[in-house]
């Protein structure tokens, strides 16, 4: 079964840093983009980085460009997204997902939820 | 403030269709066939429905598809069921500076 399992998600501090991991099983993780989103309680979806199958090529929206990481180890078919600095608009659920073409992501996680919060 | 610009709510009756528009710029969906539409029922984890402006993965029933004019990308939902009530998200590639762009997302109810 094609599968992705985020972990890492929980409440910081604003300015705090979190980690989050996705590891993928089910398919080969080596031949695909990784990619991550998030959606805000109540919000809209958002896409918040990317990364090519050997991690040489990352990808971000200007909103986390210098915050956010994205990094990946195929050794263990996991894909990791580190966060530094974190404001309170970073609160959502955050989504690994596998990059199908360019924009499109055709498997997901059950995401993992980051709040920030004093 | 989202890039694509989407209909906040849309609705149809059982067995109708409706369709959702998507509208972008030349910098996104006009300038690119990457085009995606996104199923999301509340609490739940996104389904990619079309990719590609057009393609439908496996398992889609294809009384979902998808189109493009200029602009602004479609999604059509033929013969309306209640399952299809959710919240739909249109995405496009937006170039290597932006690199993912989404719309606000369309809350359909099927009446």
């Amino acid at each position: 079964e094609v599968q992705l399992v985020e972990s890492g998600g929980g409440l910081v501090q604003p300015g705090g840093s979190l980690r989050l991991s996705c590891a993928a099983s089910g398919f080969t993780f080596t031949s695909h983009w990784m990619q991550w989103f998030r959606q805000a309680p109540g919000k809209g979806l958002v896409w918040v980085s990317l990364i090519s199958t050997d991690g040489s090529t990352t990808h971000y929206p200007e909103s986390v460009k210098g915050r956010f990481t994205i990094s990946r180890d195929n050794a263990r078919n996991t894909v990791f997204l580190q966060m530094n600095s974190l404001r309170v608009e970073d609160t959502a659920v955050y989504f690994c997902a596998r990059n199908l073409f360019y924009d499109s992501a055709d498997v997901w996680g059950q995401g993992t939820t980051v709040t920030v919060s004093s | 403030q989202s890039a694509l610009t989407q209909p906040p709510s849309a609705s149809g009756s059982p067995g109708q269709s409706v369709t959702i528009s998507c509208t972008g710029s030349s910098s996104d969906v006009g300038a690119y066939n990457y085009v995606s539409w996104y199923q999301q029922h509340p609490g739940k984890v996104p389904r990619l429905m079309i990719h590609e402006v057009t393609k439908r993965p496996s398992g889609v029933p294809d009384r979902f598809s998808g189109s493009k004019s200029g602009n602004t990308a479609s999604l059509t939902i033929s013969g309306l069921r209640a399952e299809d009530e959710a919240d739909y998200y249109c995405s496009s590639f937006g170039g290597h500076n932006n690199f993912v762009v989404f719309g606000g997302g369309t809350k359909l109810t099927v009446l």
